[in-house]
């Protein structure tokens, strides 16, 4: 059964002071992992998808970097609009288009 | 181009009461999928649609729960009868390429039933 781990379940950042998100998983034949931004009331925002160990992408300040065991969502010097819940999710396995979701990592910046 | 939409945004009924829910996808995208989260817990999926059949319903609680998709476009997901633990938010989805299984699902603004 695949498992995602995401950690620390909360993360207090001042504004500027960059960090980074972890998102630990065990999957039997990655096909895909995503990060989601959400936020309070809303549906998971589509930010980055990552297919293979190596492969590293960038928005702004945000960075997805992608291991055999394990993603980083690293955030450069945050803002406090860059506050929010950050979801980490596998799709693997041969004719299984599922999703498994992590719980996320609550984000607040503090200006 | 317009998001996944879903309705309504809120629903909250007696137990014993039945609900229907509505997604519906961007346009051009043949994979549909629900997902629910109940308070605590991590987002899990429900069923996958391809086009108008039923591609995985593993995730599916129990024959309580039906969902649809007649003509391959909107889906409805309906609890009938609804129970206390059917609490959650119920999150549409839909995405374009059906061969890899690794395409960005984009999510819709979610349902959130209350069953008193």
């Amino acid at each position: 059964e695949d498992q995602v781990t995401q950690s620390p379940e909360a993360l207090r950042l001042q504004e500027g002071e960059s960090s980074s998100l972890n998102c630990s998983y065990t999957v039997s034949g990655l096909r895909g992992l995503f990060w989601y931004r959400q936020d309070p009331g809303k549906g998971p925002e589509f930010l980055f998808t990552l297919y293979s160990a190596g492969e590293e992408k960038e928005k702004e300040r945000l960075k997805a970097t992608l291991t055999k065991k394990e993603s980083f969502l690293h955030i450069t010097a945050p803002k406090p609009e860059d506050s929010a819940t950050y979801l980490c999710a596998v799709a693997s396995g041969a004719g299984s288009y599922q999703l498994t979701f992590g719980k996320g990592t609550k984000l607040s910046v503090i200006p | 181009e317009a998001g996944v939409t879903q309705f309504p945004s809120h629903s909250v009924i007696e137990k014993g009461q039945t609900v229907t829910l509505r997604c519906d996808p961007i346009s051009g995208h043949d994979n549909l999928y629900w997902y629910r989260r109940v308070m605590g817990k991590e987002i899990k999926f429900l069923l996958h649609f391809v086009k108008e059949s039923k591609q995985d319903e593993s995730g599916m609680p129990n024959n309580r729960f039906l969902a649809e998709r007649t003509g391959g476009t909107y889906s409805t997901l309906k609890v009938q009868p609804a129970e206390l633990e059917d609490s959650g938010v119920y999150f549409c989805a839909s995405s374009r390429i059906y061969l890899t299984g690794g395409d960005t699902q984009y999510f819709g603004p979610g349902t959130r039933l209350t069953v008193l």
